[in-house]
């Protein structure tokens, strides 16, 4: 079983439009959580750190059920600029897991 | 610019040859981490340092691979004889050592074995 499982996509989807993404850990002791943003052929950016009582960055939700080992991403009235793949990452011990990624397509 | 610097940018080269890449981190974080990306998946962990230390290695890092941090400032990554497999794009990314402490990666040096 992979340490982080995400849903690969691809997400297509026109603009304006309501997106969630899913991603799964397995390592129950872990303790930090990040979504990062990964566009075409460039290395991945920090998009928001995923906080227990969930948090939120403008048009960006991020949730965590630790019971369930589940983390969220809701990405409200998506524009253009939000196409590219979103990497779930998890922090168990020393340095971090990165799942495959879920491509998103935004389209006019 | 401050934030994390790798070079080359690409690089092509036949089996057998020996490449070496480089990574400046930011000049504040300690921690330093070389991650190998593939066509579809997320970065896979190869290695990091907390200075000078290199604290864990990845079983994914065969005896060609190695790595350094001499002064605790930048690092390199060198792959002896490279096979076919290991065109992949290569990620540095550095931190501070706090276990929350998100990562910044570099541009990446992207390696193609022919």
């Amino acid at each position: 079983r992979k340490e982080v499982e995400q849903d690969p996509g691809p997400f297509n989807v026109p603009e304006g439009a309501t997106v969630a993404f899913n991603c799964t850990y397995s390592n129950s002791a872990s303790q930090s959580f990040f979504w990062y943003r990964q566009d075409c052929r460039k290395e991945p950016k920090l998009l928001m750190s995923v906080y227990s009582s969930g948090n939120e960055d403008g048009r960006f939700t991020a949730q965590l059920n630790r019971a369930s080992q589940y983390i969220s991403l809701l990405i409200r009235d998506s524009k253009l600029s939000d196409s590219a793949t979103y990497l779930c990452v998890v922090n168990p011990d020393e340095y971090m897991r990165f799942g495959a990624g879920t491509r998103l397509t935004v389209k006019p | 610019d401050t934030g994390v610097s790798q070079n080359p940018r690409h690089k092509i080269t036949k089996r057998g040859q020996n490449v070496t890449f480089r990574c400046d981190p930011i000049s504040e974080h300690n921690r330093l981490y070389w991650y190998r990306q593939t066509l579809g998946q997320g970065p896979e962990f190869l290695t990091y340092f907390q200075n000078e230390a290199q604290l864990e290695k990845s079983r994914l890092l065969s005896d060609r691979f190695s790595a350094e941090r001499p002064k605790g400032s930048f690092s390199t990554l060198e792959i002896q004889r490279t096979e076919q497999g290991d065109s992949a794009m290569y990620l540095c990314a550095s931190s501070f050592r706090r276990g929350a402490s998100p990562l910044h990666f570099g541009n990446g040096t992207r390696l193609t074995v022919t």
